[in-house]
């Protein structure tokens, strides 16, 4: 199974910062790669799919890049709806694996 | 509007069988698979396998092979994930995904039920 590895865990942000994830998988994955949004007691929403790729209605604060083995996701100016938590996600083969998460709080 | 809606939560004992549903509507629902997906409280997401409605194909992951079923019934849309043998461990709430696409590369998960909340306990 390919392993995906979320760093920081824990980020502590002002509104206003740019704000930076990183996403690194154990083997190649190309650019299939997914960034989603989670809310406590809500289901995940997809932010970025194919690294860099912007899902429909999403701000264009978020960003993604990336390929291979390495990506980033990045919020350009942090605001109040985005303190959530981040995770990423491989498409590239089956089991499809996430991260661990990123939760983005107030500093 | 496309939404996938989720049967309601689930109290089960250890060793028993739970059968969650997630109806489909707003698009052909068996133009996209239909992947589960679990996160027990604290912890990260954990994919268990994806459904194709056409054909009734399915793809499980290891960890749940053995345990995990996965069915649909086409005239109602509806998606079916029957989970054995239950323990402590599976506690979590179970989500339906609809994948971005219909094809290969599939790119993420677009929609999502609201979640079905398991609790396994004596």
């Amino acid at each position: 199974d390919i392993q995906m590895t979320q760093s920081p865990s824990t980020l502590s942000a002002s509104v206003g910062d740019r704000v930076t994830i990183t996403c690194r998988a154990s083997q190649s994955i190309s650019s299939w790669l997914a960034w989603y949004q989670q809310k406590p007691g809500k289901a995940p929403k997809l932010l970025i799919y194919k690294a860099s790729s912007l899902e429909s209605g999403v701000p264009s604060r978020f960003s993604g890049s990336g390929s291979g083995t390495e990506f980033t996701l990045t919020i350009s100016s942090l605001q109040p709806d985005d303190f959530a938590t981040y995770c990423c996600q491989q498409y590239n083969s089956y089991p499809w694996t996430f991260g661990q998460g990123t939760k983005v709080e107030i500093k | 509007q496309v939404q996938l809606v989720q049967s309601g939560a689930e109290v089960k004992k250890p060793g028993a069988s739970v059968k969650v549903s997630c109806k489909a509507s707003g698009y052909t629902f068996t133009s996209y698979d239909i992947n589960w997906v679990r996160q027990a409280t604290g912890q990260g997401l954990e994919w268990m396998g994806w459904m194709n409605p056409n054909s009734g194909n399915t793809g499980y992951a290891q960890k749940f092979q053995g345990r995990v079923t996965m069915t649909r019934n086409t005239s109602i849309s509806t998606a079916y994930m029957e989970l054995s043998s239950l323990g402590s461990e599976d506690t979590a709430v179970y989500y339906c995904a609809k994948p971005r696409g219909s094809t290969r590369p599939k790119d993420g998960m677009d929609v999502w039920g609201q979640g079905t909340t398991v609790t396994v306990s004596s």
